[in-house]
């Protein structure tokens, strides 16, 4: 069965320091990943899949599949980066989310 | 992407009550999913629903706690019945419109609280 672990269940920076969110899965196949993001008072909203290896507001997340892992990063994190972000895998058969535990995310000024 | 509606977005409701959670979107998806959130908790599915069948569920949850509706395209409830405080969640639901590949959509979620 897929798994997505997110080690930290909390992480703070100072604006302007780089930031990394670490997430890594377990899945036999090929998998698809997403991160999501939930603002304060917000939905849940996606930030972006491997599949588009796109930049969305400053964060890029590279699939590494030696190592299993999806980490989100952002070189210059800023205080309205401050949220919960998710990391979650679509296994190729499925078409659920299975999603880690989420790692709230504060920027401090 | 796809805009949800689901409702109410809070509830307070009593012990041994049941409570039908509404999602709405705006255009034809053919799977539904239904997500719970207990607190400080990460997301875990309970059911998917399709149009013209029963829904299936996930280890753990079952279909008289959680009875689900799919009438049409645009539509589908989700009922937790006889509730406990154990319920006490946010639940969601979410759809997947273009085969995952832009990703899925959300909800506002709804609020429970089971006193």
């Amino acid at each position: 069965a897929q798994r997505v672990t997110q080690p930290e269940k909390l992480l703070s920076v100072f604006k302007g320091a780089p930031v990394e969110l670490k997430c890594n899965y377990s899945y036999s196949g090929s998998p698809e990943l997403f991160w999501y993001v939930q603002y304060s008072r917000q939905r849940l909203q996606l930030l972006l899949r491997h599949i588009s290896r796109e930049s969305i507001k400053g964060f890029t997340a590279d699939l590494n599949k030696g190592e299993t892992s999806f980490h989100l990063k952002k070189p210059f994190a800023q205080e309205e980066d401050s949220a919960m972000y998710y990391c979650a895998l679509k296994s190729g058969s499925a078409r659920q989310l299975t999603f880690g535990s989420g790692t709230q995310l504060t920027v401090l000024p | 992407s796809a805009v949800i509606s689901q409702k109410p977005s809070r509830d307070i409701c009593q012990r041994g009550t049941s409570l039908t959670i509404q999602c709405q979107v705006d255009s034809q998806v053919t799977m539904m999913f239904w997500y719970r959130q207990q607190p400080g908790q990460s997301l875990t599915l309970i059911a998917t629903a399709n149009q013209g069948s029963e829904a299936t569920y996930e280890s753990g949850f079952v279909i008289d706690k959680f009875p689900i509706s799919r009438p049409n395209l645009t539509f589908s409830t989700l009922t937790v019945s006889n509730m406990s405080p154990e319920d006490s969640s946010i639940y969601l639901c979410s759809v997947d419109r273009s085969g995952g590949a832009d990703g899925y959509t959300f909800g506002s979620g709804t609020r429970l609280t089971v006193v």
